[in-house]
């Protein structure tokens, strides 16, 4: 089982739709999670950082549930240049980063 | 800032050849780490450092290895390049823990044949 699992998509969605992620970690002594963002053939970029209590930035949510071990990214009136790959991080042991493989988002006209 | 580079942008070695995959910051970050990226796995941690004269192993570090003599500047050696090495390397830092925000380089990829 990986440590840090997304279900790779792509998930198909026109302009303006809300779409949602979710990705599950393994770890439940898992403290700091994250959503980066990585355009094609692109260097990855911090999105946003997940909190206990939900937290949001403009049309993106993310939502924590460390019971369940899962993360989520919500992202509302989808737009064209939301297209890429969300990926999923998790910091599992102190020292490094785990990353999941990805979802990809394609938003269409 | 240049914030952080990475050099080659690409590469293409022969098996049993050596290089070195160069990346620099310039943000005063302590902490650095190098990924690889293989189609569907995720990037996967090679090596990282807390510091200069401090590095450690990450997930997949056979192959590879690192220094760290300044604060600017974490080389990536890979000893013998096998086709199993064939990735995108991301050259990573922050501040001084990894759970602050990641700053990426640019990427190299590598082709070995």
């Amino acid at each position: 089982r990986k440590e840090v699992e997304q279900d790779p998509g792509p998930f198909n969605v026109p302009e303006g739709a809300t779409v949602a992620f979710n990705c599950t970690y393994s770890n439940s002594a898992s403290q700091s999670f994250f959503w980066y963002r990585q355009d094609c053939r692109k260097e990855p970029k911090l999105l946003m950082s997940v909190y206990s209590s939900g937290n949001e930035d403009g049309r993106f949510t993310a939502q924590l549930n460390r019971a369940s071990q899962y993360i989520s990214l919500l992202i509302r009136d989808s737009k064209l240049s939301d297209s890429a790959t969300y990926l999923c991080v998790v910091n599992m042991r102190g020292r490094a980063l785990t990353f999941g493989s990805g979802t990809r988002l394609q938003v269409q006209p | 800032n240049a914030g952080v580079t990475q050099t080659p942008k690409f590469q293409v070695l022969k098996t049993g050849q050596s290089m070195t995959l160069q990346c620099a910051q310039d943000m005063n970050h302590e902490y650095m780490s190098w990924y690889r990226q293989d189609p569907g796995m995720g990037l996967r941690l090679i090596h990282y450092s807390v510091g200069a004269g401090i590095t450690d192993q990450g997930e997949v570090p056979n192959g590879y290895n690192v220094s760290r003599s300044t604060t600017e500047d974490f080389p990536l050696r890979l000893l013998s390049a096998a086709p199993s090495q064939t990735s995108v390397y991301f050259c990573a830092s922050s501040y001084k823990l990894p759970q602050e925000t990641q700053y990426f380089g640019p990427g190299t990829r590598l082709l070995v044949l």
